[in-house]
C-alpha cells in the first residue's frame, strides 16, 4: 500500500528551525516527486515546493514565500524526504502535508494532481 | 497566495446537481492541466479529478469535471450529505513556477 507519513512539527519561536520528515512506502522512491503543500489554520491550500525525481535529477522548486528560508532534500537510502524550515514567521504556521503528484502526460511531465497525502503535521511558529 | 478564483460557497438540495467554478488565467489553467480535490474538516485534501476530467479509480462517475479556455467547472450529480466539504482546484502556474490552489468552495447539502 502507498503510504507517506510526516513527522518533525512542533511549536517553534520565530526565527527558529525545524526539519520535517516524510516517510514513503509502498512505491519506488526515486521514480516520484513528491511535494509539500501546507494548510495555515482555517485558511486553503499552499503549495510549499517540490523534489523532482531520479529522471529530473532530484532538482527542487520552491513557492516565492519560502524560497531562501525552506529547503528540500531527500535521503533514498530511507526513503525519506525532508522539508528543512530556516528563519521561521508566525505566517508559516500550517499543517504540512507531504504528498505524491502521481500523473503524468505522455511526454513526462507531471499532471500536478495529488493523489497520496499524508496525515500532515502541524507547526506553530509563535513567542 | 491563490490566483485561482472560486465561489466562497454553493448549496443545494440532497439529489440534486452543483457545480463549482474556478476561474485563472492563460498562465495557469490556461496552459496546464487542472485537478480537484476535496476536503474534510481535519483530512487531507482527496482527489477527485485529474488531467482536466479524469477521475482516479474508486471515484465515483456524480463527480465529474470539464476545463474551457481559462475556467474550469467541477461538477457534483446526484448530491448527498456526506458531499459536504471544501473543494479546491489546482494546476500548475508556468509563470510564477509553482503549482496553485483556488481558495476553496464549502459546499453545503441543504
Amino acid at each position: 500500500e502507498v503510504h507517506l507519513e510526516e513527522s518533525g512539527g512542533g511549536l517553534v519561536g520565530p526565527g527558529g528551525s525545524l526539519r520535517l520528515s516524510c516517510a514513503a512506502s509502498g512505491f519506488t522512491f526515486n521514480d516520484h516527486y513528491l511535494d509539500w503543500v501546507r494548510q495555515a489554520p482555517g485558511r486553503g491550500l499552499e503549495w510549499v515546493g517540490r523534489s523532482r525525481n531520479k529522471g529530473k535529477g532530484y532538482t527542487t522548486s520552491y513557492a516565492a514565500s519560502v524560497k531562501g528560508r525552506f529547503s528540500i532534500s531527500r535521503d533514498a537510502s530511507w526513503n525519506l524526504l525532508y522539508l528543512q524550515m530556516d528563519s521561521l514567521r508566525t505566517e508559516d504556521t500550517a499543517v504540512y502535508f507531504c504528498t505524491r503528484p502521481s500523473y503524468f502526460d505522455s511526454h513526462g511531465n507531471s499532471l500536478d494532481a495529488y493523489d497520496v497525502w499524508g496525515r500532515g503535521t502541524m507547526v506553530t511558529v509563535s513567542s | 497566495q491563490s490566483v485561482l478564483t472560486q465561489p466562497p460557497s454553493v448549496s443545494a438540495a440532497p439529489g440534486q446537481r452543483v457545480t463549482i467554478s474556478c476561474s485563472g488565467s492563460r498562465s495557469d489553467i490556461g496552459n496546464n492541466y487542472v485537478s480537484w480535490y476535496q476536503q474534510f474538516p481535519g483530512t487531507a485534501p482527496k482527489l477527485l479529478i485529474y488531467d482536466n476530467n479524469k477521475r482516479p479509480s474508486g471515484i465515483p462517475d456524480r463527480f465529474s469535471a470539464s476545463k474551457s479556455g481559462t475556467s474550469a467547472t467541477l461538477g457534483i450529480a446526484g448530491l448527498q450529505t456526506g458531499d459536504e466539504a471544501v473543494f479546491y482546484c489546482g494546476t500548475w502556474d508556468d509563470s510564477l513556477g509553482v503549482v496553485v490552489f483556488g481558495v476553496g468552495t464549502q459546499l453545503t447539502v441543504l
